[in-house]
């Protein structure tokens, strides 16, 4: 289809690691996104990662691309009670400005 | 780096008013700037994409007279809705990239717009 798919919602406990799945759509696009919206705010961009790249890690965040099945993940190790948010993918469509998102992966951190 | 200043954060007002949002790249020039519209608990959906001295590009199905859009400088962009009706009561969020390199968008913190 035309949207690019999130699990709708994610439950983990304070310490262990998180992994919120997405499927993008096309593969012209050149970068991938991961922004957190808490509520009621904006979006903070997370990290994002190069389509020619398998793997990007910055502190707690991992994220890994599947280019062949467009498969994209970020994983967050060690959750915290502050990670809790809607987690967005976004993709930009044949490599240009615009960006698509995901539908929203809603994390909850429990203690 | 990179902060997205965004105001107002909340409005409320009467059906018919105009309302004017502003959206100001900080610390960067911002030679793009993009409109989103989110409604409870769902994603963001494109209004339109903004460059600095040209006119908006409207995505489609979003209303050009409605939503009108001035991007007058490479640090302000502003967003007004005309004549705002119940139905336009929604989640704006505007984002702004730098057009070189591979800049990634960064966002404001949102405007609550609700309408009576």
């Amino acid at each position: 289809g035309e949207d690019v798919e999130q699990s709708l919602f994610l439950s983990v406990r304070e310490g262990d690691s998180s992994v919120i799945n997405c499927t993008y759509t096309d593969s012209s696009s050149t970068y991938l996104y991961w922004y957190k919206q808490e509520p009621g705010a904006g979006l903070q961009l997370l990290t994002y990662i190069f389509s020619n790249m398998d793997m990007k890690q910055d502190q707690r965040l991992t994220v890994l691309l599947n280019k062949k099945d467009k498969h994209l993940s970020l994983r967050i190790a060690d959750t915290q009670t502050g990670d809790s948010a809607i987690y967005f993918c976004a993709e930009n469509m044949g490599g240009g400005n615009k960006l698509t998102f995901g539908t929203g992966t809603q994390l909850k951190v429990e203690l | 780096g990179a902060v997205v200043s965004q105001h107002p954060s909340w409005v409320i007002c009467k059906s018919g008013t105009s309302v004017k949002i502003e959206c100001r790249s900080l610390d960067f020039q911002a030679t793009t700037m993009f409109w989103y519209r989110q409604f409870p608990k769902q994603s963001l959906m494109l209004m339109a994409t903004s460059n600095e001295g040209s006119k908006a590009t409207y995505e489609q199905g979003v209303e050009k007279d409605k939503f009108l859009i001035n991007h007058a400088s490479l640090t302000l962009s502003t967003l007004t809705v005309t004549s705002a009706h119940p139905e336009d009561s929604s989640f704006y969020i505007c984002s702004a990239r730098y057009d070189r390199g591979n800049q990634p968008q960064h966002f404001g913190d949102g405007t609550r717009l609700s309408i009576l």
